[in-house]
Parts: structure tokens; C-alpha cells; sequence
């Protein structure tokens, strides 16, 4: 499966926009793009995904680059609570077993400042 | 149940003890998944059921780790003469969906996860 490059971690002040990026230069045409978060002591949580099109939802918004090379967790007003480790992971749904099957890696780790 | 449910969230246990890890996935949830997660790392892929069937199990790191899933809900994650390395989160995650529906967002839903350490 692809890899993915992320910072070790990242910075940022309350209610400021947080930029989260992600490399994925060996990214096929078949792998989505995914983000998990891992709260303290918690399991990790789905954020958002994608394929090519950048994408919204209630949490965050996920860019993506025209080449699909890498792409971009935006958490538009960062607060305390998104302090959390992000994981961007690449899922191939063409194989029904390695669907569940997510790399990790080592994600970044934000910090929020009050 | 609201979420995917593991017990005992806490577990202490002596180099060469057995040990046994629960978890009730999400009602309905046909896959079932289990990760382990050490310190300071990501956590990393262990076993697969579908339903009753454990369809892949080539993340378990040796033959004193096995799992069960016997009537397609509950399962359970047994290790054998623990050791310290065994040290870590095991994590319990369920989806809805059989994994060969395609794209979608197939979210994964975990647990708490439940925390071993062995002395």
C-alpha cells in the first residue's frame, strides 16, 4: 500500500485556521484519501475523505492537489479540543480484505494553544 | 450500544500470564477489526472478521495471539504467556458494511481500546 509523509507535529493558537499537510507521491488511482484523529486516551475517530475533489463537512475541509500527491486537513477555527494526533492514510477499495486494514503511521501531533 | 464497547479498559498482567481482551462492536456492524497501538507509534492492524469468519489474520505478530468472533457480534483477542513486549492499546473497531462495497466512505468506528501492560 502507498505511504504517507506527515509532519511529527504542529503548532497552533486558538480559533486560528490549522493547515495540516500530507504527502502521498506513490498514491494510485484507486486509493481515497482519509483522515483519522486520536484524542488522548481515545481511539481514533474519522475525520474526512476524499478521492479527487476537495471536500467539507462539519469538521474540517480537505484539500487536495491536482496531481493527488498530496493533500490538506484545514480545521478553519482550531480549538482545545482538536488537539489530537492526525493520521492521513490511503485506502485501496479495490481489495475487500485490506478495506478495514488502515496504516497509521506515526500521523502528526497538534498542539492548540490557549 | 452507542459505540464500539471494550473491556476491561485496564489490564495488568504478569510475564506469562494469559490474558483476554473483549469487544462488542457496534450493533449490526458486519466487519470487525482489531489494531495494536504502542507507545508513541500508530496503531497497526491485527486481525479481520467478517461477521463469524476471520478473513484475515496476518497482523498477529505470533502464534500466542488469537481471536474469535464465534456468533458474528461479540469477539475476543487471547493472548498466550504474555509477554512485555505485549505492551500496549489494543484497539476494537466495527463498520457496517462488508469490505467489498466500494469507495464510500466505509467509516471505521473504534473504541476506547483496552490497555495492557505486562510486568
Amino acid at each position: 500500500d502507498a505511504k504517507t509523509t506527515q509532519p511529527n507535529s504542529m503548532e497552533s493558537n486558538e480559533e486560528e485556521p490549522v493547515h495540516l499537510p500530507c504527502n502521498h507521491s506513490t498514491i494510485s488511482g484507486t486509493d481515497y484519501i482519509h483522515w483519522y484523529r486520536q484524542l488522548p486516551s481515545q481511539g481514533p475517530e474519522y475525520v474526512i475523505h476524499g478521492l479527487t475533489s476537495n471536500v467539507n463537512n462539519r469538521m474540517a475541509s480537505l484539500a487536495i492537489a491536482e496531481d493527488r500527491k498530496s493533500s490538506t486537513l484545514i480545521l478553519h477555527r482550531a480549538t482545545l479540543r482538536d488537539a489530537a494526533v492526525y493520521y492521513c492514510i490511503l485506502r485501496d477499495v479495490r481489495r475487500g480484505s485490506t478495506l478495514g486494514r488502515l496504516y497509521f503511521g506515526r500521523g502528526t501531533q497538534l498542539t492548540v494553544w490557549p | 450500544g452507542a459505540g464500539v464497547s471494550q473491556s476491561p479498559r485496564y489490564k495488568v498482567a504478569k510475564r506469562g500470564q494469559d490474558v483476554a481482551l473483549r469487544c462488542d462492536p457496534i450493533s449490526g456492524h458486519v466487519s470487525l477489526f482489531w489494531y495494536q497501538q504502542a507507545l508513541g507509534q500508530g496503531p497497526e492492524f491485527l486481525t479481520y472478521f467478517q461477521n463469524e469468519a476471520q478473513l484475515d489474520k496476518s497482523g498477529l505478530p505470533s502464534d500466542r495471539f488469537f481471536a474469535e468472533r464465534p456468533e458474528g457480534s461479540v469477539s475476543t483477542l487471547k493472548i498466550q504467556r504474555t509477554q512485555q513486549e505485549d505492551s500496549a492499546v489494543y484497539l476494537c473497531a466495527s463498520t457496517p458494511t462488508r469490505t467489498a462495497v466500494r469507495g464510500a466512505g466505509n467509516t471505521i468506528y473504534f473504541g476506547e481500546g483496552s490497555w495492557l501492560t505486562v510486568v
